[in-house]
Protein backbone atom coordinates (compact mmCIF):
# COMPACT_ATOMS: atom_id res chain seq x y z
CA UNK A 1 0.00 0.00 0.00
CA UNK A 2 0.90 3.46 -0.70
CA UNK A 3 0.89 6.69 1.61
CA UNK A 4 2.00 10.09 1.73
CA UNK A 5 3.32 12.23 4.22
CA UNK A 6 2.81 16.24 4.01
CA UNK A 7 5.55 17.90 5.83
CA UNK A 8 4.14 21.56 6.81
CA UNK A 9 0.38 21.55 7.25
CA UNK A 10 0.40 25.54 7.16
CA UNK A 11 3.50 27.51 5.50
CA UNK A 12 3.18 30.84 5.30
CA UNK A 13 5.22 33.12 2.42
CA UNK A 14 5.13 36.88 1.56
CA UNK A 15 4.53 37.77 -2.11
CA UNK A 16 6.66 37.40 -4.58
CA UNK A 17 8.92 35.27 -2.08
CA UNK A 18 10.43 31.48 -3.21
CA UNK A 19 8.06 28.69 -1.50
CA UNK A 20 8.32 24.85 -1.26
CA UNK A 21 6.08 22.67 -0.60
CA UNK A 22 7.16 19.13 0.70
CA UNK A 23 5.57 15.49 -0.30
CA UNK A 24 7.11 12.26 0.68
CA UNK A 25 5.53 8.93 -0.26
CA UNK A 26 6.30 5.62 0.42
CA UNK A 27 5.28 2.61 -2.12
CA UNK A 28 6.90 -0.62 -2.73
CA UNK A 29 6.24 -0.22 -6.13
CA UNK A 30 6.62 2.19 -9.17
CA UNK A 31 4.16 4.52 -8.96
CA UNK A 32 2.11 7.97 -10.48
CA UNK A 33 2.62 11.13 -8.23
CA UNK A 34 0.44 14.22 -8.74
CA UNK A 35 0.28 17.70 -6.77
CA UNK A 36 -3.52 19.06 -6.74
CA UNK A 37 -4.82 22.40 -5.53
CA UNK A 38 -7.99 23.55 -4.07
CA UNK A 39 -9.00 27.27 -3.22
CA UNK A 40 -11.72 28.38 -1.27
CA UNK A 41 -15.23 26.74 -1.16
CA UNK A 42 -13.73 24.73 -4.46
CA UNK A 43 -13.02 20.99 -4.81
CA UNK A 44 -10.05 19.56 -5.94
CA UNK A 45 -7.87 20.51 -9.24
CA UNK A 46 -5.08 18.94 -10.92
CA UNK A 47 -1.72 20.83 -10.87
CA UNK A 48 0.76 19.17 -12.13
CA UNK A 49 1.57 15.16 -12.23
CA UNK A 50 4.80 12.70 -12.96
CA UNK A 51 3.90 10.04 -14.60
CA UNK A 52 7.59 8.87 -16.21
CA UNK A 53 10.64 10.47 -18.23
CA UNK A 54 11.37 13.85 -17.29
CA UNK A 55 11.70 14.14 -13.42
CA UNK A 56 10.82 18.17 -13.18
CA UNK A 57 7.37 18.35 -13.92
CA UNK A 58 6.06 21.77 -14.78
CA UNK A 59 2.44 23.39 -14.36
CA UNK A 60 1.00 26.46 -16.41
CA UNK A 61 1.21 28.57 -13.09
CA UNK A 62 4.98 28.93 -12.66
CA UNK A 63 4.68 25.66 -10.00
CA UNK A 64 7.11 22.66 -10.79
CA UNK A 65 7.99 19.59 -8.83
CA UNK A 66 10.56 17.33 -8.78
CA UNK A 67 10.26 13.72 -8.63
CA UNK A 68 13.08 12.29 -6.74
CA UNK A 69 13.26 7.94 -6.27
CA UNK A 70 16.41 8.13 -4.00
CA UNK A 71 14.72 10.29 -1.30
CA UNK A 72 10.99 9.47 -1.95
CA UNK A 73 10.14 12.95 -2.77
CA UNK A 74 7.94 14.88 -5.23
CA UNK A 75 8.41 18.78 -3.58
CA UNK A 76 6.53 21.44 -4.98
CA UNK A 77 8.11 25.09 -6.02
CA UNK A 78 7.20 27.93 -7.00
CA UNK A 79 10.09 30.77 -7.34
CA UNK A 80 7.94 33.87 -6.78
CA UNK A 81 4.37 33.53 -5.27
CA UNK A 82 1.57 35.32 -5.68
CA UNK A 83 -1.82 36.30 -3.48
CA UNK A 84 -3.75 34.02 -5.94
CA UNK A 85 -1.56 31.06 -4.60
CA UNK A 86 -2.99 31.24 -1.32
CA UNK A 87 -4.65 27.65 -1.14
CA UNK A 88 -4.40 24.30 -0.04
CA UNK A 89 -2.37 21.86 -2.04
CA UNK A 90 -2.45 17.82 -1.83
CA UNK A 91 0.12 15.84 -2.40
CA UNK A 92 -0.79 11.69 -3.82
CA UNK A 93 0.19 8.98 -5.04
CA UNK A 94 -1.40 6.15 -6.96
CA UNK A 95 0.42 2.87 -8.02
CA UNK A 96 0.51 1.92 -11.45
CA UNK A 97 -1.59 -1.57 -11.30
CA UNK A 98 -4.84 -0.35 -10.71
CA UNK A 99 -5.88 -1.83 -8.21
CA UNK A 100 -5.99 0.44 -5.63
CA UNK A 101 -6.98 4.08 -5.48
CA UNK A 102 -5.49 7.37 -5.45
CA UNK A 103 -4.17 8.35 -1.91
CA UNK A 104 -3.35 11.72 -0.63
CA UNK A 105 -1.59 13.65 1.81
CA UNK A 106 -3.16 15.78 4.52
CA UNK A 107 -2.52 18.66 2.78
CA UNK A 108 -0.71 22.15 3.22
CA UNK A 109 -2.50 25.65 3.20
CA UNK A 110 -0.38 28.08 1.67
CA UNK A 111 -0.84 32.03 3.05
CA UNK A 112 0.61 34.04 0.40
CA UNK A 113 1.26 37.63 2.76
CA UNK A 114 1.10 41.22 0.83
CA UNK B 1 -18.93 22.05 -19.63
CA UNK B 2 -20.33 20.66 -15.97
CA UNK B 3 -17.97 17.85 -15.31
CA UNK B 4 -18.66 16.80 -11.68
CA UNK B 5 -22.10 18.50 -10.21
CA UNK B 6 -23.06 17.26 -6.55
CA UNK B 7 -26.47 18.37 -5.13
CA UNK B 8 -26.88 19.63 -2.52
CA UNK B 9 -24.61 22.39 -2.04
CA UNK B 10 -25.33 22.66 1.47
CA UNK B 11 -27.78 20.76 4.44
CA UNK B 12 -28.11 21.01 7.88
CA UNK B 13 -29.76 17.58 9.36
CA UNK B 14 -30.76 16.43 12.51
CA UNK B 15 -29.38 13.72 13.92
CA UNK B 16 -31.03 10.41 13.29
CA UNK B 17 -32.17 11.66 9.58
CA UNK B 18 -31.11 10.04 6.54
CA UNK B 19 -30.32 11.74 3.39
CA UNK B 20 -28.57 11.36 0.02
CA UNK B 21 -25.54 12.94 -1.38
CA UNK B 22 -26.37 13.33 -5.11
CA UNK B 23 -23.21 13.20 -8.11
CA UNK B 24 -23.38 12.88 -11.55
CA UNK B 25 -20.57 13.16 -14.04
CA UNK B 26 -20.54 14.21 -17.43
CA UNK B 27 -16.99 12.64 -18.81
CA UNK B 28 -17.97 9.33 -19.33
CA UNK B 29 -15.75 8.43 -16.65
CA UNK B 30 -15.65 4.74 -15.62
CA UNK B 31 -14.46 5.36 -11.92
CA UNK B 32 -15.97 7.37 -9.23
CA UNK B 33 -15.53 8.37 -5.49
CA UNK B 34 -16.41 9.67 -2.31
CA UNK B 35 -14.48 11.26 -0.13
CA UNK B 36 -14.86 13.59 2.89
CA UNK B 37 -12.68 16.15 4.40
CA UNK B 38 -12.13 17.51 7.50
CA UNK B 39 -9.71 19.81 9.06
CA UNK B 40 -6.43 18.41 9.74
CA UNK B 41 -7.06 15.24 8.22
CA UNK B 42 -6.77 15.89 4.63
CA UNK B 43 -9.33 13.77 2.08
CA UNK B 44 -10.52 10.27 2.98
CA UNK B 45 -11.88 8.02 0.81
CA UNK B 46 -15.34 6.51 1.72
CA UNK B 47 -16.24 4.33 -1.20
CA UNK B 48 -15.60 3.97 -4.47
CA UNK B 49 -16.84 2.51 -7.68
CA UNK B 50 -14.14 1.24 -10.18
CA UNK B 51 -16.51 0.45 -13.16
CA UNK B 52 -20.46 0.50 -13.61
CA UNK B 53 -22.20 -2.27 -11.37
CA UNK B 54 -19.06 -2.35 -8.82
CA UNK B 55 -18.71 -0.47 -5.62
CA UNK B 56 -16.05 -0.77 -2.40
CA UNK B 57 -15.03 0.52 0.29
CA UNK B 58 -13.03 3.02 1.10
CA UNK B 59 -10.83 4.00 4.78
CA UNK B 60 -13.72 5.39 6.31
CA UNK B 61 -17.01 3.05 5.20
CA UNK B 62 -19.08 2.80 8.39
CA UNK B 63 -22.43 5.22 8.47
CA UNK B 64 -22.58 5.37 5.01
CA UNK B 65 -23.77 2.77 1.58
CA UNK B 66 -23.41 3.83 -1.97
CA UNK B 67 -25.32 3.15 -5.15
CA UNK B 68 -23.54 3.44 -8.44
CA UNK B 69 -27.15 4.51 -10.69
CA UNK B 70 -24.96 3.92 -14.01
CA UNK B 71 -22.30 4.96 -15.52
CA UNK B 72 -23.05 8.85 -14.65
CA UNK B 73 -24.18 9.00 -11.24
CA UNK B 74 -22.92 7.84 -7.99
CA UNK B 75 -25.09 8.31 -4.95
CA UNK B 76 -24.38 8.53 -1.12
CA UNK B 77 -26.79 7.82 1.44
CA UNK B 78 -26.77 8.43 5.66
CA UNK B 79 -29.20 6.08 6.61
CA UNK B 80 -29.06 7.68 10.19
CA UNK B 81 -26.97 10.73 10.43
CA UNK B 82 -24.47 11.69 13.29
CA UNK B 83 -22.59 14.65 14.45
CA UNK B 84 -19.02 12.65 13.73
CA UNK B 85 -20.74 12.89 9.92
CA UNK B 86 -20.11 16.79 9.86
CA UNK B 87 -17.82 17.18 7.17
CA UNK B 88 -17.54 18.42 3.42
CA UNK B 89 -18.37 15.38 1.07
CA UNK B 90 -16.14 15.35 -2.25
CA UNK B 91 -17.34 13.61 -5.72
CA UNK B 92 -14.59 12.43 -8.08
CA UNK B 93 -14.45 10.51 -11.24
CA UNK B 94 -11.77 9.20 -13.31
CA UNK B 95 -10.52 7.31 -16.03
CA UNK B 96 -9.78 3.80 -14.69
CA UNK B 97 -6.32 4.44 -16.31
CA UNK B 98 -3.80 5.45 -13.29
CA UNK B 99 -2.04 8.09 -14.85
CA UNK B 100 -5.55 10.25 -15.52
CA UNK B 101 -6.32 12.51 -12.78
CA UNK B 102 -9.65 12.46 -10.79
CA UNK B 103 -12.07 15.40 -11.21
CA UNK B 104 -13.56 16.65 -8.62
CA UNK B 105 -17.64 18.64 -7.82
CA UNK B 106 -17.67 21.70 -5.62
CA UNK B 107 -18.36 19.59 -2.78
CA UNK B 108 -21.26 19.14 -0.35
CA UNK B 109 -21.25 20.93 3.15
CA UNK B 110 -23.02 18.95 5.34
CA UNK B 111 -23.63 19.86 9.33
CA UNK B 112 -25.21 17.29 11.72
CA UNK B 113 -26.63 18.74 14.71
Amino acid sequence: AQSVTQLDSQVPVFEEAPVELRCNYSSSVSVYLFWYVQYPNQGLQLLLKYLSGSTLVESINGFEAEFNKSQTSFHLRKPSVHISDTAEYFCAVSDLSGNTPLVFGKGTRLSVIA
Amino acid sequence: NAGVTQTPKFQVLKTGQSMTLQCAQDMNHNSMYWYRQDPGMGLRLIYYSASEGTTDKGEVPNGYNVSRLNKREFSLRLESAAPSQTSVYFCASSEQDRAQPQHFGDGTRLSIL
